[in-house]
C-alpha cells in the first residue's frame, strides 16, 4: 500500500499569512494526487485534483504543486473560512491513501 | 445540481450487521465510480470501498475485505455497503462520494455506532 504522509500535524497562522502543507508518497503516483478541507462536522470539500488543477469554484489563494512524490498545498493569504483540516489523498492505485490530515490553527 | 444523499446508519452490536444507502442525482449515474470513506471519531479519512460504473468492479480495504460488500442499482441510482461482523474499530462516519479519481462530490456521512 501506498503511504501518504502529511507536515505538519498542526499548523498555527493568522489571516494574510501564506501557508504551505506538505504530502509524501512513499512511492512515485504520477500527479494522481488530491487536496481536500474539512471543517468539523461537515464532509470534505474537494480543493486540487491531479496535483495542480484548481477544482471549479475554489478560490485562486489555493494552488497545489509536485509530482512523483512530494507535493504540496499552498494558500496565498489566509483567510478566516480558511482555519479547518486538510487532507491530501493518493488515487493512484488501490487502496486509496490519505494523508494523516494538517489542522490549520488560528494563531 | 448533483446530490450525494445517504442513509441506513445507526447503533449496533458487535458482530451485527448494517446496510447503508447512498441515493445520487443530478448526473449520469452510470458513469462514474463510487467510494465509501470513513472518518472514526477524531481521527482522519480512511478509504473503504469503490465501485466501478458500468462493470461493477469493486475494490476494498483490508481492513473490511470479507465482512463488507459493496453493490449498485444503476437503474435506482443507488449504491449500497453491507457491512456485517461488524467490529468496535467500524464505528465512524461513512460519506459516500462520487469520483473520478479524486472524490468531487460527497453525501452527508452518516453515523455508524458498534457497541454492546
Amino acid at each position: 500500500d501506498i503511504q501518504m504522509t502529511q507536515s505538519p500535524s498542526t499548523l498555527s497562522a493568522s489571516v494574510g499569512d501564506r501557508v504551505t502543507i506538505t504530502c509524501r508518497a512513499s512511492q512515485s503516483i504520477s500527479n494522481l494526487l488530491a487536496w481536500y478541507q474539512q471543517e468539523p462536522g461537515k464532509a470534505p470539500k474537494l480543493l486540487i485534483y491531479k496535483a495542480s488543477s484548481l477544482e471549479s469554484g475554489v478560490p485562486a489563494r489555493f494552488s497545489g504543486s509536485g509530482s512523483g512524490t512530494e507535493f504540496t498545498l499552498t494558500i496565498s493569504s489566509l483567510q478566516p473560512d480558511d482555519f479547518a483540516t486538510y487532507y491530501c489523498q493518493q488515487y493512484h492505485s488501490y487502496p486509496y491513501t490519505f494523508g494523516q490530515g494538517t489542522k490549520l490553527e488560528i494563531k | 445540481q448533483v446530490q450525494l444523499v445517504q442513509s441506513g446508519g445507526g447503533l449496533v452490536k458487535p458482530g451485527g450487521s448494517l446496510r447503508l444507502s447512498c441515493v445520487a442525482s443530478g448526473f449520469t449515474f452510470s458513469d462514474f465510480y463510487i467510494n465509501w470513506i470513513r472518518q472514526a471519531p477524531g481521527k482522519g479519512l480512511e478509504w473503504v470501498s469503490c465501485i466501478s460504473g458500468t462493470d461493477y468492479t469493486v475494490y476494498y480495504a483490508d481492513s473490511v475485505k470479507g465482512r463488507f460488500t459493496i453493490s449498485r442499482d444503476n437503474a435506482k441510482n443507488s449504491v449500497y455497503l453491507q457491512m456485517d461482523s461488524l467490529r468496535a474499530e467500524d464505528t465512524a462516519v461513512y460519506y459516500c462520494a462520487r469520483a473520478l479519481g479524486s472524490n468531487d462530490y460527497w453525501g452527508q456521512g452518516t453515523l455508524v455506532t458498534v457497541s454492546s
